[in-house]
């Protein structure tokens, strides 16, 4: 089964660069995406990118200029980069696995399973 | 700010049908598949639903999706304490070079 389980510092000063990683435990990163979607304080999900495990990427538009997400198969681990954080940036971070299907119809089908417990990070002086 | 527009909250007593809608626009709902997640308070999100109707081992078949042109929907029949949780779905956005876009949440309370 696998798990995913992600580290990194809790606290972060503004205009820095955030840093976490993911590691994979009872599977390999092969043939998956690997994602990062984090959550603010009672609000709502917000994704923030995936890596394929070959390294191909997709970020958020929003977030695009200041994300990098990077795929260590020797490791079995991914990583996240956010640079220039503020305060907005405060949330729980959650690593998980992507799958991406195409259906007969061409319709695309992304969904994230298993995810990781999350991981609090918070952006301040 | 989420293009996928849910409802804040649903409630139901015990036992009863609950569904949950997912609006959405030509460049989500309308030509991707549609996923459901449900979070309890503290923990991550777990997938419940994927590519509309398909529910992944282990969960009840209580749970059901579905779709229809712009909108999505999640039905829970027979409602348990349970399922008291936060609810997101979420489908892939061909604007913009592409992104994976959550709904805004929907808090189902049982009464």
């Amino acid at each position: 089964q696998v798990q995913l389980q992600e580290s990194g510092p809790g606290l972060v000063k503004p205009s820095e660069t955030l840093s976490l990683t993911c590691t994979v435990s009872g599977g390999s990163l092969s043939s998956y995406y690997w994602g990062w979607i984090r959550q603010p304080p009672g609000k709502e999900l917000e994704w923030i990118g995936y890596a394929y495990y070959r390294g191909s990427t997709n970020y958020n538009p929003s977030l695009k200029s200041r994300v990098t997400i990077s795929v260590d198969t020797s490791k079995n681990q991914f990583s996240l980069n956010l640079s220039s954080v503020t305060a907005a940036d405060t949330a729980v971070y959650y690593c998980a696995r992507g799958k991406l299907r195409y259906s007969t119809g061409g319709s695309r089908s992304n969904w994230f399973d298993p995810w990781g417990q999350g991981t609090l990070v918070t952006v301040s002086s | 700010q989420s293009v996928l527009t849910q409802p804040p909250s649903a409630s139901g007593t015990p036992g009863q049908r609950v569904t949950i809608s997912c609006s959405g626009s030509s460049s989500n709902i309308g030509s991707s598949d549609v996923n459901w997640y449900q979070q309890f308070p503290g923990s991550a999100p777990k997938l419940l639903i994927f590519t509309n109707d398909q529910r992944p081992s282990g969960v009840p078949d209580r749970f059901s999706g579905s779709k229809s042109g712009t909108s999505a929907s999640l039905a829970i029949s027979g409602l348990q304490s349970e399922d008291e949780a936060d609810y997101y779905c979420a489908a892939w956005d061909d604007s913009l070079n592409g992104f994976y876009v959550f709904g805004t949440g929907t808090k189902v309370t049982v009464l």
